[in-house]
This record gives structure tokens, sequence and C-alpha cells, in this order.
């Protein structure tokens, strides 16, 4: 079975930081990686797709990069709703999520 | 636009079957393209993908929950289910149900989970 990986596993950072995450897949899953923003008490959201492609609706400040077994998400510049937990998900037959980046103030 | 809302008991005696139905609206469940989906979350931890039908009649699982998983659709309803048999305290969670959307991309067929339900909390507790 294929893992994946993320890290950091918590982050402090503030309104306005460029912030970055990653996630690490066990073995090449291509472009095969999804990103969620999860709010506390709240379903996640999908933010981005196929690695690289921004849901619509999305604010153009996400971005994501990567493929085979490393990828990045990407805030350009923190606003106060983005502080939230990140989950990267690898999609195949099977769909496997990371374990989480919990961004805070 | 579609929306998805999860519904069931939200107390299940452990060795017994938890069973929930997601109801989708604003949509047809039959529409091309799409898987249906089930998420869990204990509380305070991570998201754990449980399986997914198609329309098709086609299932994924994950197979840490195969033997005990069920997943259906009844199309005539607009409505898919998720039974989990043998339920223990493990299994105590928020369900979510979700929409998985199938997307051509750069030559390629991807999925990700675009709709989400609210989310249901299950607790397996004599």
């Amino acid at each position: 079975d294929i893992q994946m990986t993320q890290s950091p596993s918590s982050l402090s950072a503030s309104v306005g930081d460029r912030v970055t995450i990653t996630c690490r897949a066990s073995q090449s899953i291509g472009s095969s990686l999804n990103w969620y923003q999860q709010q506390p008490g709240k379903a996640p959201n999908l933010l981005i797709y196929a690695a690289s492609s921004l849901q619509s609706g999305v604010p153009s400040r996400f971005s994501g990069s990567g493929s085979g077994t490393d990828f990045t998400l990407t805030i350009s510049s923190l606003q106060p709703g983005d502080f939230a937990t990140y989950y990267c998900q690898h999609s195949s037959s099977t769909h496997t999520f990371g374990q989480g980046t919990k961004l805070e103030i | 636009q579609v929306q998805l809302q999860e519904s069931g008991p939200g107390l299940v005696k452990p060795s017994q079957t938890l069973s929930l139905t997601c109801t989708v609206s604003g949509g047809s469940i039959s529409g091309g393209g799409y898987y249906w989906s089930w998420i869990r979350q204990p509380a305070g931890k991570g998201l754990e993908w449980i399986g997914r039908m198609y329309t098709s009649g086609t299932t994924n699982y994950n197979p840490s929950l195969k033997s005990r998983v069920t997943i259906s659709i009844d199309t005539s309803k607009n409505q898919f289910s998720l039974k989990l048999s043998s339920v223990t305290a493990a299994d105590t969670a928020v369900y979510f149900c979700a929409r998985d959307m199938g997307i051509w991309f750069g030559g390629m067929f991807y999925y990700a989970m675009d709709v989400w339900g609210q989310g249901t909390t299950v607790t397996v507790s004599s």
C-alpha cells in the first residue's frame, strides 16, 4: 500500500507569511495528488487536484506542485481564514490521506 | 448546486452493524463521471477513506476495512449508503459522505472529492 507522509505536522505562521507544506508518497504516484483544507468542526474542502490544478472558487494564493513522490502546497500570503488543517490525498482506486498539517497562528 | 447530507443512528452497540445514508440533492446520483465515497475521522485525528461506489456497481474499499464494509446506491431515492459490520469503539468517528469527481486533465483521468456532506457523529458504545 502507498503511504502518504506530510511535513511538518504543525506549523506556526502569521498573516501575510508564505507557507509551504510537503507531502511525500512511499512510491511514485505521478500527479494523482489532491490537497484539502479543513476548518475545525467542518468537512474538508478541495483546494488542489491533480497535484497543481486549482479547484474552482479557490483563491489563487493557493498553489500546488510536484510529481512522482514529492509534492508541495504553497500559500503565498496567509489570510486569517487560512489557519486550518491541510491534508494531502493520493487518488487511485483506493484513496489515502496524509496525516495532516495543522497551520496555527 | 449538489449537496450531500448524512443520516443515521448516532449510537451503535459494539458488534452490531453501523448503517448510514447519504442523500444527494441538487443533482442526480446517476449523473455520469462520479463515484460516491465515505470517509471518517475519529475525534482529534486525521481522515480515513472508507470506500466508494460508482453507479455502475463498481466498488473500491480501503483494504483495512474491506472485510466489514458494504457501500450501495439507491438511484430511485438519490441516496447511497454505508454498512460497517462488527463495530468496536475504534469505529467511533465523524462519518462524511462525498462526491468523488472524475476529471480528464493532461491526458489522464484523476479523481478528487469536490462535494462533502457536513458529517455525522457515530459513537460505538454499549
